[in-house]
């Protein structure tokens, strides 16, 4: 069935440091891919999505390209803040199955 | 301000008693979901509703009962519930149901404890 890994860290970074989590897949067809972010005391938000193979998402500075070839969708962002710190989520849907959601990595981001 | 609206935000309820979350959208979306959120871990979907019909139930045990009044609506009525079932309950809506590759809109969650 259709998964998704991601490093759980947690991340510590250092404010304007480059920011990489890894997210990969497993689906059987052609899923679309999304970047969710959680917030402390809030629900999710979408941060990005891409539909089909070699789109970039991108939002508030973060990108994600979708790549078939390696089945993965790492999130990126070149300086990051501390306004930044949450827990962000990588998920997937296709037309078969619900939403699928990774374990979550915490990031948490330092003045 | 998310699009998603539920209440109330916190909830303390005793093992015998009854209550209800409610959420509610006005995007037109007609796909509603109900997940349970534990501590430091993803959303584990409970019910999808799909144009007010109830089309997934994921093996929730009948002490959650969903319901869907409209397509803006949506309630969860809770009843003799366990301390396990503590955790943030985040209803989303998206355009359509899964199958659509359409991404879901979270509420903040009501976040539950149980004495």
């Amino acid at each position: 069935g259709n998964s998704v890994t991601q490093m759980e860290g947690p991340v510590t970074l250092s404010e304007e440091a480059f920011l990489t989590i890894n997210c990969t897949y497993t689906a059987t067809g052609y899923p679309s891919l999304f970047w969710y972010v959680q917030y402390p005391g809030e629900g999710l938000q979408l941060l990005l999505k891409a539909t089909k193979a070699d789109d970039k998402g991108s939002n508030k500075g973060f990108e994600a390209t979708y790549r078939k070839e390696t089945t993965s969708f790492h999130l990126e962002k070149g300086s990051v803040q501390v306004s930044d710190s949450a827990v962000y989520f990588c998920a997937l849907s296709d037309p078969f199955t619900d939403m699928r959601f990774g374990a979550g990595t915490r990031l948490t981001v330092k003045p | 301000d998310t699009e998603v609206t539920q209440t109330p935000k916190h909830l303390v309820m005793g093992m015998t008693n009854k209550k209800s979350l409610k959420c509610e959208q006005h995007m037109g979306h007609r796909a509603m979901y109900w997940y349970k959120q534990k501590a430091k871990k993803p959303p584990e979907l409970m019910f999808v509703y799909s144009y007010e019909k109830l089309s997934i139930n994921e093996s929730v045990p009948s002490r959650f009962s969903p319901e869907c009044p409209n397509s803006s609506l949506l309630n969860l009525h809770l009843h003799a519930l366990q301390p396990e079932d503590s955790a943030l309950y985040l209803c989303a809506s998206s355009l359509r149901e899964m199958g659509s590759n359409q991404p879901q809109h979270f509420g903040d969650g009501t976040r539950l404890s149980i004495l």
